[in-house]
């Protein structure tokens, strides 16, 4: 089955800077697709980004980016010019071809002030 | 606001009780999933359906069952409830049935005493 490792729990990053939260996946497939979802405290699941692994190009939602290294099995987050409403879980997960997903264990962000 | 209702927001209930969770889809939406978000085991995908039809199943337990009705909204039975069954149970929906990106509803959060 696959895998997906979020080996820091908890970053901190200063607002208006730049912060990475890394992601690795196990898999043995071609084809699948990643995703990166926000969970404030509100604990409300909110979509950030999205990267299909047939695609090279990385993709870019305004001050969020991310880093599909697809050899490696890394797909890490970049948050540009952090705010505070940036503060939340932020959770890794892989859609298979044939619809199962796994969600990495988190990455809590705190912005300081 | 994803669109994506759920109810109800809380539930509190009795060990081996059985209890209903109920989902609609954001408009236009076909598919809904199911997930469990629990402190012990993460985010864990359930099931997912499709237009009426089973899609996909993930981790869903034989005490659990799930349909999705002709007007599309889906509901999860949870029966013969244990105290780890206390977990906070996402529905999700998209427009079709992969690849691309969910939505999430706000969640209902269920404790089995």
């Amino acid at each position: 089955a696959q895998t997906v490792t979020q080996s820091q729990p908890e970053m901190s990053v200063q607002e208006a800077e730049t912060v990475t939260l890394s992601c690795t996946y196990d898999t043995s497939e071609s084809d699948y697709y990643l995703f990166w979802y926000k969970q404030p405290p509100s604990r409300q699941m909110i979509l950030v980004i999205r990267q299909e692994a047939y695609k090279q190009q990385n993709a870019t939602e305004n001050r969020f980016s991310v880093n599909f290294q697809k050899a490696a099995k890394s797909f890490s987050l970049k948050i540009s010019d952090s705010q505070l409403g940036d503060a939340a879980m932020y959770f890794c997960a892989y859609r298979s071809l044939i619809n199962q997903f796994y969600f990495g264990t988190g990455t809590s962000l705190t912005v300081i002030p | 606001d994803s669109g994506v209702t759920q109810t109800p927001k809380h539930l509190i209930t009795a060990t081996g009780q059985r209890v209903t969770l109920r989902c609609s889809p954001r408009s236009g939406d076909l598919s809904v999933y199911w997930y469990q978000q629990s402190l012990d085991q993460g985010l864990q995908f359930l099931i997912q359906y499709y237009n009426g039809e089973e899609r996909a199943k993930g981790n869903i337990l034989e005490r659990f069952s799930a349909q999705q009705f002709p007007d599309l909204h889906s509901e999860l039975n949870l029966s013969s409830l244990e105290l780890g069954d206390s977990a906070l149970y996402f529905c999700a929906s998209s427009l079709q049935s992969s690849g691309e990106s969910q939505y999430f509803g706000p969640g209902t959060r269920l404790l089995v005493l």
